[in-house]
């Protein structure tokens, strides 16, 4: 059972371009949603983190947005950098009642930044 | 040290034999996750620690699985009996609270060990 979904599975954008990467849960003891950006050979690394209670978080050229009522959320990169050519994950954890240690993982999206 | 270490960062057996991954947490942090990461997946929860004892090895695929972390830091992942299914990248990870509260979310990933089994 893929308690997240996540799409698009690869995603080509140009640079200075915008890219949106959308992710659907399923589970609603989830209370964490973290993006990982996983580069070749290297393990994921932290990009971004939400909580539900709020809709939108910005940091520089990352932006998630989350719709609670719809149980999605989405990772925006403006301004796409070649440098930004990466593997994406969202994820998920549950509350402190659900086995908060368990962070679940989309299957990725393969950015590609071209110049 | 400054990072997750993982050790071997490669690893090629045949089918059968018996492997053991080491990952070495950095320094301080109490909580320390194993994943599995087979190709183009997201990494899939295996067992989690809290100090020397696992606190949730639920997602272990079988008893072939086993993880150990006897003085609470250095973790090693011993695989009996290898498949080649068992074949992906085993991922270490560390956090700084067991807990996960508020501020203390971030998993800290090492690079990885890559098992391929013949």
């Amino acid at each position: 059972q893929q308690q997240v979904k996540q799409s698009p599975q690869s995603l080509i954008v140009q640079k200075g371009g915008i890219s949106i990467i959308n992710c659907a849960y399923e589970n609603t003891a989830f209370d964490y949603f973290p993006w990982y950006q996983q580069f070749p050979g290297k393990g994921p690394a932290l990009l971004i983190a939400i909580r539900p209670d709020v809709s939108e978080k910005k940091e520089g050229r990352f932006t998630i947005s989350f719709n609670k009522s719809a149980k999605q959320f989405s990772l925006h990169i403006m301004d796409s950098q070649p440098g930004d050519s990466a593997t994406y994950f969202c994820a998920a954890r549950p509350g402190p009642r659900g086995g908060y240690q368990k962070v679940t993982f989309g299957t990725g999206t393969k950015l590609q930044v071209i110049p | 040290g400054a990072g997750v270490s993982q050790t071997p960062s490669n690893k090629v057996t045949e089918k059968g034999k018996y492997v053991e991954l080491r990952c070495d947490p950095i320094s301080g942090h109490t909580a320390l996750y194993w994943y599995r990461q087979s190709l183009g997946q997201g990494p899939e929860f295996l067992i989690y620690f809290q100090g020397t004892g696992a606190a949730d090895d639920s997602g272990l695929p079988n008893d072939r699985f086993f993880a150990v972390r006897p003085e609470g830091s250095v973790s090693t992942l011993k695989i009996q009996r290898t498949e080649r299914g068992d074949s992906a990248v085993y991922l270490c990870a560390s956090s700084p609270q067991g807990s996960l509260a508020s501020g203390a979310n971030v998993l800290t990933f090492g690079a990885g060990s890559r098992l391929t089994v013949l």
